[in-house]
């Protein structure tokens, strides 16, 4: 399977500590994205990547939150003293150009304790 | 962004077609529509897009108003494998403008 593969697909962490996804997009994906989706809701925007740069942010992605795509393929997202609202699932998505469809992987779910 | 306005649920008869509405009035003139669909503890799928015609594909087709104010997603026989939140999203190409937006989309439910 060629598609966007995500680890690891579930995280259980305390309150406080620090959780790290990985995202491998579709191969020659140039466009990365990030987004978060709690139950009931619908997928929020978080960040987006162009190669390895980082282009856009949203203000859901507090200071807490980092994420890199350092050379240009595969990325990561940190989260720093995690807490109870962190819990979610986090999505990353993978595009080979602007206003081509968007494809999604199959989440990462965390939660805190 | 603008904003797309879908009913919060329906449902339809495993075999028959499916149309599942998507209101958009204050759409741009730039604006393109997409559907993306999430089936339970996946991730979201792309199903279509479109900006002023009709569309089809493999997965199912899509109506434009010709004032493009709503659009209608067409699943022309319906399996249990469509039973998806789906998701109407405008998307304008104007430079930087590469996320989708999702609302909380329409929860479509199969019944065999």
């Amino acid at each position: 399977d060629t598609g966007v593969s995500q680890n690891p697909r579930h995280k259980i962490t305390k309150r406080g500590q620090n959780v790290t996804f990985r995202c491998d997009p579709i191969s020659e994906h140039n466009r990365l994205y990030w987004y978060r989706q709690t139950l009931g809701q619908g997928p929020e925007f978080l960040t987006y990547f162009q190669n390895e740069a980082q282009l856009e942010k949203s203000r859901l992605l507090s200071d807490r939150f980092s994420a890199e795509r350092p050379k240009g393929s595969f990325s990561t997202l940190e989260i720093q003293r995690t807490e109870q609202g962190d819990s979610a699932m986090y999505l990353c998505a993978s595009s080979p150009g602007q206003m081509l469809p968007i494809y999604f992987g199959e989440g990462s779910w965390l939660t805190v304790v | 962004d603008a904003k797309t306005t879908q009913p919060n649920s329906m449902e339809s008869n495993e075999e028959e077609p499916v149309h599942l509405p998507c209101n958009h009035s204050t759409i741009s003139g730039t604006d393109y529509i997409h559907w993306y669909r999430q089936l339970p503890s996946q991730g979201p799928e792309y199903v279509i897009h479109g900006l002023t015609s009709n569309v089809n594909n493999r997965m199912a087709s899509l109506a434009i108003a010709e004032d493009r104010k709503s659009s209608t997603l067409i699943l022309h026989r319906a399996t249990l494998r469509d039973a998806a939140v789906y998701y109407c999203i405008l998307r304008d190409p104007a430079f930087g403008n590469e996320k989708l937006t999702f609302g909380t989309g329409t929860r479509l439910t199969i019944i065999p």
